[in-house]
């Protein structure tokens, strides 16, 4: 079975500070990878998606990365915000098994960025 | 482009009642899910629709857990009787691609946040 640990559980941290979020997990034969945040209350936004067979992908001042060979991947936040407080998700999608649809997510990390 | 709706966004009820949610996905997406979040973790999978017929409902507590998806479109999911553990938030989301095709981006809605007394 697919298991998914973020770490840090938390973070806190000065506005302008450069940050990694690390997400592991446990079967490599993933079809994709996919970051979500999370705000009090509300629902998942989706940061970014990096299929299987890519290294990394960009968007804005986040950027991902995923080595599936050894089960990880991280979010790299660039010149952090206040705004950018908020729980951050990260989830696989088996490639194989009756589970192909079924995301696995973390437990998250909350992030909060102070001015 | 409207996002995944969902309703109502809170309900309170006493353990063994009935409750409800209703969820309308982005226009087009033919494979819908219902996530049960409980607070401090990750969501879960309940159930995954593709079209109007069930993918994956393996974790889906059938005793008091139900969920249909008619015409393809709306789902409702409904939970008789209710008890404590149910609480939770119920999160609705939805894709374009296929679940054999396995490579599409999941969009969510605020969720329906379920409180049992």
């Amino acid at each position: 079975k697919q298991e998914v640990t973020q770490i840090p559980a938390a973070l806190s941290v000065p506005e302008g500070e450069n940050l990694v979020l690390n997400c592991s997990f446990t079967d490599s034969a993933i079809y994709n990878l996919q970051w979500f945040r999370q705000d009090p209350g509300k629902g998942l936004t989706s940061l970014l998606l990096i299929q299987s067979s890519q290294r990394e992908q960009t968007s804005g001042r986040l950027n991902a990365s995923l080595d599936k060979s050894s089960g990880r991947s991280t979010l790299y936040i660039a010149a952090s915000q206040p705004g950018d407080s908020a729980t951050y998700l990260c989830a696989v999608r088996p490639r194989r098994g009756s589970t192909l649809g079924r995301l696995y997510f973390g437990r998250g990390t909350q992030l909060t960025v102070w001015p | 482009e409207a996002g995944v709706a969902q309703s109502p966004r809170y309900k309170i009820i006493e353990k063994r009642q009935s409750v409800a949610f209703w969820c309308n996905p982005i226009s087009g997406h033919a494979t819908l899910y219902w996530y049960q979040q409980i607070l401090g973790q990750g969501p879960k999978l309940l159930i995954q629709f593709q079209n109007n017929g069930v993918v994956d409902d393996s974790q889906l507590p059938k005793d008091r857990f139900s969920a249909e998806r008619l015409k393809g479109v709306d789902s409702t999911l409904k939970i008789q009787p209710a008890k404590l553990e149910d609480s939770a938030v119920y999160l609705c989301a939805s894709s374009l691609d296929s679940v054999a095709r396995g490579a599409g981006e999941l969009f969510f809605g605020e969720g329906s946040r379920l409180t049992v007394l």
